[in-house]
């Protein structure tokens, strides 16, 4: 069975860092990509960050570059957000996601498949 | 700025069937942008339900389908249940590894 456990939240003061990382199980964690998907209190939804299989690419929504990297462990099995530069609005449960296509498939569908139960981020003085 | 749009809220009768869409602020939406719909119940990680359009993900009841319906992608319920009382998102793949998000609609099932 597929499973996505993220840890790292905490409480954080603006300007402050934290990482967080995810830990997959029950799939080949070095052949999927792999998201960062956050939600705000009593917000939607919002990709955050993507990170191809082997590390090569890593993508980011506007209001994270800069300050946020994403990387991977693959002989961990493990995933991480770095955060830096944090921001009240950075404020979120932040869900670690697998992505739908894995290495080699004939065709990508460009989608999440697999989601963590997310760790949250409090940015606050 | 690319805005994907959906409506804020709906409602259904249990039984009923309703369709949620998904647009965008500035041209149509097409299978290029590979569309897909999660599930979310509050307090509860999001549940992927269709990708690459109208592909069921697994274990997802043959009740919910995903199509092209004009210029938007759409989420149709058919027979809707008293569970699927929840928030829905579609996302769009923009290309050049970014996805956006769409606000969501908060279907209430009455």
């Amino acid at each position: 069975q597929v499973q996505l456990v993220e840890s790292g939240g905490g409480v954080v003061q603006p300007g402050g860092s934290l990482r967080l990382a995810c830990a997959g199980s029950g799939f080949t964690f070095r052949s999927y990509g792999m998201h960062w998907v956050r939600q705000a209190p009593g917000k939607g939804l919002e990709w955050a960050a993507f990170i191809r299989y082997d590390e090569e690419n890593k993508y980011y929504v506007d209001s994270v570059k800069g300050r946020f990297t994403i990387s991977r462990d693959n002989s961990k099995s493990t995933l991480y957000l770095q955060m830096n530069s944090l921001r009240a609005e950075d404020t979120a449960v932040y869900y670690c996601v697998k992505d739908g296509t894995e290495y080699g498939d004939y065709e990508d569908y460009y989608y999440m498949d697999v989601w963590g139960k997310g760790t949250t981020v409090t940015v606050s003085s | 700025q690319t805005v994907v749009t959906q409506e804020p809220s709906f409602s259904v009768s249990p039984g009923g069937t309703v369709t949620l869409t998904c647009g965008l602020s500035s041209g149509s939406v097409s299978p290029r942008f590979y569309p897909s719909w999660y599930q979310q119940t509050p307090g509860q990680a999001p549940r992927t339900l269709i990708y690459n359009t109208n592909t069921r993900s697994s274990g997802v009841p043959d009740r919910f389908s995903g199509s092209i319906l004009g210029n938007k992608a759409a989420l149709s319920i058919t027979g809707a249940q008293a569970e699927d009382d929840s928030d829905y998102y579609c996302v769009l793949y923009m290309g050049g590894g970014i996805w956006v998000f769409g606000g969501g609609t908060k279907l209430t099932v009455l």
